[in-house]
């Protein structure tokens, strides 16, 4: 499986934008990057996914190097709610074709008031 | 209720019990997913299920047997647990095939083992 490597952990000030990279040098040309995120005392969630092009949802941006060996999760301005641990996950899939997750430590992001 | 919930939120077991953590999710899904999250390793995908019927097992010990009755609910029988079992298991579940879909997980039990 394509590894990805993230910072354990960053702190940001609230109302400010956040920019949480991903390395994923062994990405292979039909992996999806996803973004999940995990808050505390809760279940991951899913936050973005993207192939090549830069992808823009209401909860985050996500843009992707032109060589797809690095991506960055863009929060546009943080709230206090955004303090979560957030994992970049490449595209896998199980043997009957689900989206299989393969989680990895992710990174910490503190959000400072 | 809405989303994939959980029952128990949490859980204090004997090595010598047997209890059963149960999912469910009002999402229409049919791929339902067991997940272990211990404290010092990351998420671990166990099992997953899709239509009712059991299509991966990522090497789990058979102290933990899953069963899913139907696609709305999914269930992990423990018995005979050991210590290291501690963790929180959390259930997710998705459409089973598709151009993309994401797993929408539930809250999770936490788990001790005493």
């Amino acid at each position: 499986d394509a590894k990805t490597t993230q910072p354990n952990s960053m702190e940001s000030n609230e109302e400010e934008p956040v920019h949480l990279p991903c390395n994923h040098s062994t990405i292979s040309g039909t992996d999806y990057i996803h973004w999940y995120r995990q808050l505390p005392s809760q279940g991951p969630e899913y936050v973005i996914h993207g192939l090549t092009s830069n992808v823009n949802n209401r909860m985050a941006s996500l843009a992707i190097a032109e060589d797809r060996k690095s991506s960055t999760l863009i929060l546009h301005r943080a709230t206090l709610r955004d303090a979560a641990v957030y994992y970049c996950i490449l595209r896998d899939l199980t043997n009957f074709g689900n989206e299989k997750l393969t989680f990895g430590t992710g990174t910490r992001l503190t959000i400072i008031p | 209720e809405t989303g994939v919930t959980q029952t128990p939120r949490h859980l204090v077991m004997g090595m010598t019990n047997k209890k059963s953590l149960k999912c469910e999710q009002h999402l229409g899904h049919n791929a339902m997913y067991w997940y272990k999250q211990s404290a010092k390793k990351p998420l671990e995908l166990m099992f997953v299920y899709n239509f009712k019927e059991q299509t991966e097992n990522n090497s789990v010990p058979s102290r933990f047997s899953p069963e899913c009755p139907n696609s709305s609910h999914l269930f992990l029988h423990l018995h005979t647990l050991q210590p290291e079992d501690s963790a929180l298991y959390l259930c997710a579940s998705s459409q089973a095939r598709g151009t993309y879909n994401e797993q929408f997980f539930g809250p999770g039990t936490r788990l001790t083992v005493l």
